[in-house]
């Protein structure tokens, strides 16, 4: 079945600096890639997604790549603020199901 | 409101007892999700259901757990004679997205279970 791996699992950086969050994945079938983000007590939510036919996507301070050759996809945050920090996670498509990845607390420091 | 509903948000109960989670999700969505969610972990698929279609149950971790879906729209989550570990965050999540075109996944906040 499908594996995702997530690294780092635990990032602080900067207020105003770059974050990069990095998750392969292990089944070549997998064709929708979400990234989620979790505040604490609530749901995650969906905040960018790519497909397996883009190679790159952004909105905003927001982007995600990703690799099918090399299995992996990446999510990169600009210019971080406080109110970025929180859990995030990867997914990919696996049938009509999800497969996530265990998560990166990401902490912004003012 | 209009997003994923669940109730109750948090339930303690003895070892030994049966619980029940309730999901509405929202309107017109054809696909529902379970997930657990364990302290400090990843999201665990539990059981997903696409419209009239039988459910995908191969996530459910034992014969204790059972969920169904009543007229495609609400579904209950039965976990019988708890244990310990089945303390977690346990997760509803609704989706338009047709069977063949994955998409995104709607959240409702959980339903907290402390097993004792």
């Amino acid at each position: 079945g499908e594996n995702v791996e997530q690294h780092p699992s635990t990032l602080s950086v900067q207020e105003g600096d770059s974050a990069v969050i990095k998750c392969t994945y292990s089944d070549s079938a997998s064709n929708y890639f979400p990234w989620y983000k979790q505040e604490l007590g609530k749901g995650p939510q969906l905040i960018i997604d790519i497909r397996s036919n883009v190679g790159e996507k952004k909105d905003q301070r927001i982007a995600v790549t990703l690799n099918k050759t090399a299995k992996h996809f990446s999510l990169h945050i600009t210019e971080t603020q406080p109110e970025d920090s929180a859990v995030y996670f990867c997914a990919a498509s696996y049938g009509q199901n999800f497969v996530f990845g265990p998560g990166t607390r990401l902490s912004v420091l003012p | 409101g209009a997003g994923v509903s669940q109730s109750p948000s948090n339930k303690v109960t003895e070892k030994g007892k049966d619980v029940e989670l309730r999901c509405d999700p929202i309107s017109g969505h054809t696909a529902l999700y379970w997930y657990r969610q364990s302290l400090g972990q990843g999201l665990e698929f539990l059981i997903y259901f696409q419209g009239n279609s039988a459910p995908d149950k191969s996530g459910l971790p034992s014969d204790r757990f059972s969920a169904e879906r009543t007229g495609g729209s609400v579904s209950t989550l039965t976990i019988q004679r708890t244990q310990q570990e089945d303390s977690a965050v346990y997760l509803c999540a609704s989706s338009r997205a047709p069977r063949s075109l994955p998409g995104e996944l709607f959240f409702g906040e959980g339903s907290r279970l402390t097993v004792l």
